[in-house]
Protein backbone atom coordinates (compact mmCIF):
# COMPACT_ATOMS: atom_id res chain seq x y z
CA UNK A 1 0.00 0.00 0.00
CA UNK A 2 1.29 3.81 -0.50
CA UNK A 3 2.44 5.40 2.44
CA UNK A 4 4.31 8.92 3.43
CA UNK A 5 6.89 9.03 6.04
CA UNK A 6 8.01 11.31 7.99
CA UNK A 7 10.56 10.10 10.28
CA UNK A 8 11.07 13.17 12.35
CA UNK A 9 8.10 13.25 14.94
CA UNK A 10 9.64 16.06 16.79
CA UNK A 11 12.20 18.46 15.91
CA UNK A 12 13.83 21.27 18.42
CA UNK A 13 15.65 24.16 17.10
CA UNK A 14 17.04 27.65 18.26
CA UNK A 15 16.33 30.99 16.33
CA UNK A 16 18.54 31.33 13.25
CA UNK A 17 18.97 27.55 12.73
CA UNK A 18 18.86 25.74 9.65
CA UNK A 19 15.94 23.37 9.28
CA UNK A 20 15.50 20.31 7.16
CA UNK A 21 11.87 17.82 7.46
CA UNK A 22 12.51 14.77 5.85
CA UNK A 23 9.31 13.14 3.75
CA UNK A 24 9.37 9.45 2.11
CA UNK A 25 7.26 7.89 0.19
CA UNK A 26 6.34 4.51 -1.45
CA UNK A 27 4.81 4.54 -4.62
CA UNK A 28 6.24 4.35 -8.24
CA UNK A 29 4.26 6.25 -10.37
CA UNK A 30 3.87 10.03 -11.17
CA UNK A 31 3.59 12.19 -7.62
CA UNK A 32 2.20 15.79 -7.12
CA UNK A 33 3.83 16.82 -3.85
CA UNK A 34 2.64 19.01 -1.22
CA UNK A 35 3.71 20.62 2.52
CA UNK A 36 1.37 21.96 4.91
CA UNK A 37 1.79 23.94 7.77
CA UNK A 38 -0.84 23.92 11.15
CA UNK A 39 -0.09 26.59 13.56
CA UNK A 40 -1.44 25.79 16.75
CA UNK A 41 -4.63 26.06 17.10
CA UNK A 42 -5.63 26.55 13.57
CA UNK A 43 -6.35 24.49 10.14
CA UNK A 44 -3.89 22.95 7.47
CA UNK A 45 -2.29 25.47 5.41
CA UNK A 46 -0.67 24.83 2.21
CA UNK A 47 3.07 25.66 2.40
CA UNK A 48 4.56 24.62 -1.34
CA UNK A 49 3.62 21.93 -4.07
CA UNK A 50 5.04 20.47 -6.82
CA UNK A 51 3.39 19.29 -9.63
CA UNK A 52 6.46 19.04 -12.32
CA UNK A 53 9.41 21.12 -13.79
CA UNK A 54 12.16 22.15 -11.52
CA UNK A 55 12.42 19.35 -8.75
CA UNK A 56 13.57 22.89 -6.94
CA UNK A 57 10.19 24.39 -5.31
CA UNK A 58 9.75 27.59 -3.23
CA UNK A 59 6.95 28.42 -1.12
CA UNK A 60 5.89 30.84 1.20
CA UNK A 61 7.71 32.28 4.71
CA UNK A 62 10.81 31.54 2.95
CA UNK A 63 10.21 27.79 2.76
CA UNK A 64 11.64 25.49 0.08
CA UNK A 65 11.85 21.45 -0.55
CA UNK A 66 13.51 19.48 -3.42
CA UNK A 67 12.13 16.46 -5.06
CA UNK A 68 14.36 13.60 -5.73
CA UNK A 69 12.81 11.30 -7.32
CA UNK A 70 15.69 8.23 -6.73
CA UNK A 71 15.04 8.61 -3.54
CA UNK A 72 11.55 8.97 -3.19
CA UNK A 73 11.69 12.22 -1.20
CA UNK A 74 10.46 15.76 -0.80
CA UNK A 75 12.54 17.10 1.98
CA UNK A 76 11.36 20.75 3.40
CA UNK A 77 14.13 23.44 4.30
CA UNK A 78 14.47 26.55 5.81
CA UNK A 79 18.02 28.22 5.76
CA UNK A 80 16.85 30.34 8.68
CA UNK A 81 14.00 29.54 11.53
CA UNK A 82 12.39 31.56 13.43
CA UNK A 83 10.09 31.31 16.72
CA UNK A 84 6.73 32.03 14.51
CA UNK A 85 8.05 28.87 12.56
CA UNK A 86 7.01 26.45 15.64
CA UNK A 87 4.39 24.35 14.27
CA UNK A 88 3.42 20.89 12.82
CA UNK A 89 4.37 20.08 9.35
CA UNK A 90 2.75 17.32 7.38
CA UNK A 91 4.05 16.39 4.06
CA UNK A 92 0.98 15.04 1.03
CA UNK A 93 1.36 13.11 -1.85
CA UNK A 94 -1.01 12.83 -4.28
CA UNK A 95 -0.57 9.47 -6.86
CA UNK A 96 -1.10 9.29 -10.47
CA UNK A 97 -4.46 10.40 -11.15
CA UNK A 98 -5.88 9.78 -8.02
CA UNK A 99 -7.35 12.77 -6.25
CA UNK A 100 -6.75 11.24 -2.78
CA UNK A 101 -3.90 12.99 -1.20
CA UNK A 102 -1.81 10.89 1.51
CA UNK A 103 -0.41 12.65 4.71
CA UNK A 104 2.03 11.73 6.83
CA UNK A 105 1.91 11.46 10.32
CA UNK A 106 3.09 15.11 10.71
CA UNK A 107 6.33 16.36 12.52
CA UNK A 108 5.71 18.89 15.44
CA UNK A 109 8.88 22.24 15.36
CA UNK A 110 9.35 23.95 18.47
CA UNK A 111 11.48 27.08 17.50
CA UNK A 112 13.25 28.21 20.89
CA UNK A 113 13.80 32.57 20.57
CA UNK B 1 -12.55 34.67 -0.52
CA UNK B 2 -12.17 31.31 -1.36
CA UNK B 3 -12.65 29.40 1.73
CA UNK B 4 -14.17 25.82 3.30
CA UNK B 5 -16.32 26.49 6.48
CA UNK B 6 -17.35 24.21 8.64
CA UNK B 7 -19.97 24.56 11.79
CA UNK B 8 -20.20 24.07 14.75
CA UNK B 9 -16.27 24.52 15.46
CA UNK B 10 -16.44 22.85 18.66
CA UNK B 11 -19.19 20.46 20.11
CA UNK B 12 -19.79 18.54 23.36
CA UNK B 13 -22.06 15.56 23.28
CA UNK B 14 -22.92 12.49 24.90
CA UNK B 15 -22.85 8.77 23.89
CA UNK B 16 -25.48 7.88 21.19
CA UNK B 17 -26.77 11.28 20.50
CA UNK B 18 -26.66 11.65 16.09
CA UNK B 19 -25.08 14.97 15.43
CA UNK B 20 -24.15 16.17 12.02
CA UNK B 21 -21.22 18.86 11.12
CA UNK B 22 -21.94 20.58 8.30
CA UNK B 23 -18.65 21.51 5.51
CA UNK B 24 -19.24 23.91 2.91
CA UNK B 25 -17.12 25.07 0.14
CA UNK B 26 -17.01 28.26 -2.24
CA UNK B 27 -14.60 27.43 -5.09
CA UNK B 28 -16.33 24.60 -6.93
CA UNK B 29 -14.37 21.90 -6.21
CA UNK B 30 -15.27 18.44 -7.22
CA UNK B 31 -13.38 16.55 -4.41
CA UNK B 32 -14.46 16.94 -0.84
CA UNK B 33 -13.17 14.76 2.00
CA UNK B 34 -13.39 14.66 5.79
CA UNK B 35 -10.18 13.62 8.32
CA UNK B 36 -9.72 13.39 11.54
CA UNK B 37 -6.43 14.24 13.20
CA UNK B 38 -5.34 12.77 16.53
CA UNK B 39 -2.15 13.01 18.45
CA UNK B 40 0.66 11.23 16.54
CA UNK B 41 -1.33 9.64 13.78
CA UNK B 42 -1.63 12.41 11.27
CA UNK B 43 -4.58 12.99 9.24
CA UNK B 44 -6.89 10.30 8.85
CA UNK B 45 -9.21 10.47 5.79
CA UNK B 46 -13.11 9.10 6.82
CA UNK B 47 -14.69 9.35 3.58
CA UNK B 48 -14.34 11.40 0.31
CA UNK B 49 -16.82 12.55 -2.41
CA UNK B 50 -15.56 12.73 -5.97
CA UNK B 51 -18.85 14.61 -7.11
CA UNK B 52 -22.28 15.15 -6.35
CA UNK B 53 -23.70 12.02 -5.30
CA UNK B 54 -20.51 10.33 -5.56
CA UNK B 55 -19.16 9.30 -1.91
CA UNK B 56 -16.25 6.77 -0.84
CA UNK B 57 -14.91 5.18 1.93
CA UNK B 58 -12.23 6.87 3.43
CA UNK B 59 -9.39 4.62 5.58
CA UNK B 60 -11.58 5.22 8.97
CA UNK B 61 -15.19 5.21 8.00
CA UNK B 62 -16.55 2.95 10.60
CA UNK B 63 -19.10 5.06 12.73
CA UNK B 64 -19.87 8.06 9.90
CA UNK B 65 -21.78 8.95 7.24
CA UNK B 66 -22.01 11.77 4.73
CA UNK B 67 -23.82 12.93 1.98
CA UNK B 68 -23.03 14.91 -1.22
CA UNK B 69 -26.61 16.11 -2.73
CA UNK B 70 -24.96 19.36 -3.84
CA UNK B 71 -21.93 20.08 -5.14
CA UNK B 72 -20.59 22.90 -2.60
CA UNK B 73 -21.72 20.52 0.87
CA UNK B 74 -20.66 17.72 2.37
CA UNK B 75 -21.78 17.03 6.02
CA UNK B 76 -20.44 14.33 8.43
CA UNK B 77 -23.20 12.71 10.22
CA UNK B 78 -22.35 10.41 13.45
CA UNK B 79 -25.81 8.41 13.64
CA UNK B 80 -24.67 7.35 17.45
CA UNK B 81 -21.40 9.02 18.50
CA UNK B 82 -18.48 6.79 20.76
CA UNK B 83 -16.03 8.43 22.98
CA UNK B 84 -13.49 7.28 20.93
CA UNK B 85 -14.72 9.32 18.17
CA UNK B 86 -13.50 12.20 20.79
CA UNK B 87 -11.19 13.87 17.57
CA UNK B 88 -10.19 17.04 15.64
CA UNK B 89 -12.62 17.13 12.30
CA UNK B 90 -11.67 18.68 9.11
CA UNK B 91 -13.61 18.96 6.05
CA UNK B 92 -10.79 19.60 2.55
CA UNK B 93 -11.83 20.09 -0.94
CA UNK B 94 -9.65 20.09 -3.80
CA UNK B 95 -9.95 21.13 -7.79
CA UNK B 96 -8.68 18.30 -10.12
CA UNK B 97 -5.29 17.58 -9.08
CA UNK B 98 -4.26 20.87 -7.22
CA UNK B 99 -3.67 21.47 -3.83
CA UNK B 100 -6.34 21.07 -1.26
CA UNK B 101 -8.05 23.67 0.89
CA UNK B 102 -8.83 22.64 4.42
CA UNK B 103 -11.67 24.10 6.47
CA UNK B 104 -11.07 25.42 10.13
CA UNK B 105 -11.24 21.82 11.76
CA UNK B 106 -14.20 20.82 14.21
CA UNK B 107 -13.44 19.93 17.93
CA UNK B 108 -15.55 17.04 19.04
CA UNK B 109 -15.84 15.77 22.28
CA UNK B 110 -17.75 12.66 23.03
CA UNK B 111 -18.83 12.20 26.45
Amino acid sequence: AQSVSQHNHHVILSEAASLELGCNYSYGGTVNLFWYVQYPGQHLQLLLKYFSGDPLVKGIKGFEAEFIKSKFSFNLRKPSVQWSDTAEYFCAVGMDSSYKLIFGSGTRLLVRP
Amino acid sequence: EAQVTQNPRYLITVTGKKLTVTCSQNMNHEYMSWYRQDPGLGLRQIYYSMNVEVTDKGDVPEGYKVSRKEKRNFPLILESPSPNQTSLYFCASRSGKGAQYFGPGTRLLVL
